[in-house]
């Protein structure tokens, strides 16, 4: 089935420093969406991408979905301590927004104050 | 966002008991819910993906018999562990779409522990 590949699993960065982690994935995917998960928390939707080449932005967050829409970055700017969390990517794939979400391994950001 | 609220937070139940999970999508019409099962320092897993008023599809290698899904109204799905054993402690997401939201909204995740 498919598979989304997420980098880095963990980044440890101090508070300020812009922050940057990506997906890819071997085959086509219709919509690429980021979600971050607190401890103790289910997944918070953090920006939602629809078409190939979309760049969209959600405060000091942007998200990008690859022109080949294999790979999908997102990137935090100016980290804060609350930025700590565990982020994932999810898409869909084949199926289109009728099938499930494929789910990322995760990327463990921690944030030194 | 759209909201889902996910019931218990938090329970502890006896081996060999059963232990109901609700999941509630309080502004909109959810007609596919998913429940997921998280490990420590895992991604999501899924479980089963159910549609409202039809049996519910489990992915591979998970029991059915075990794991009850009802999805009987457009705003409410249970998860039932039956007679659950410690190794079914874990953390359980439940998430709901609607036909016109491309998203998936998450419940805020229950943990199971079985002693």
């Amino acid at each position: 089935g498919q598979q989304l590949n997420q980098s880095p699993q963990s980044m440890f960065i101090q508070e300020g420093e812009d922050v940057s982690m990506n997906c890819t994935s071997s085959s086509i995917f219709n919509t690429w969406l980021w979600y971050k998960q607190d401890p103790g928390e289910g997944p918070v939707l953090l920006i939602a991408l629809y078409k190939a080449g979309e760049l969209t932005s959600n405060g000091r967050l942007t998200a990008q979905f690859g022109i080949t829409r294999k790979d999908s970055f997102l990137n935090i700017s100016a980290s804060i301590p609350s930025d700590v969390g565990i982020y994932f990517c999810a898409g869909h794939g084949e199926e289109g927004s009728q099938g499930n979400l494929i789910f990322g391994k995760g990327t463990k950001l921690s944030v030194k104050p | 966002g759209a909201v889902v609220s996910q019931h218990p937070s938090r329970v502890i139940c006896k081996s060999g008991t059963s232990v109901k999970i609700e999941c509630r999508s309080l502004d909109f019409q959810a007609t596919t819910m998913f429940w997921y099962r998280q490990f420590p320092k895992q991604s999501l897993m899924l479980m089963a993906t159910s549609n409202e008023g039809s049996k519910a599809t489990y992915e591979q290698g998970v029991e059915k018999d075990k794991f009850l899904i009802n999805h009987a109204s457009l705003t409410l799905s249970t998860l039932t562990v039956t007679s659950a054993h410690p190794e079914d402690s874990s953390f359980y997401i439940c998430s709901a779409r609607s036909d016109r939201l491309t998203e998936a909204f998450f419940g805020q995740g229950t943990r199971l522990t079985v002693v």
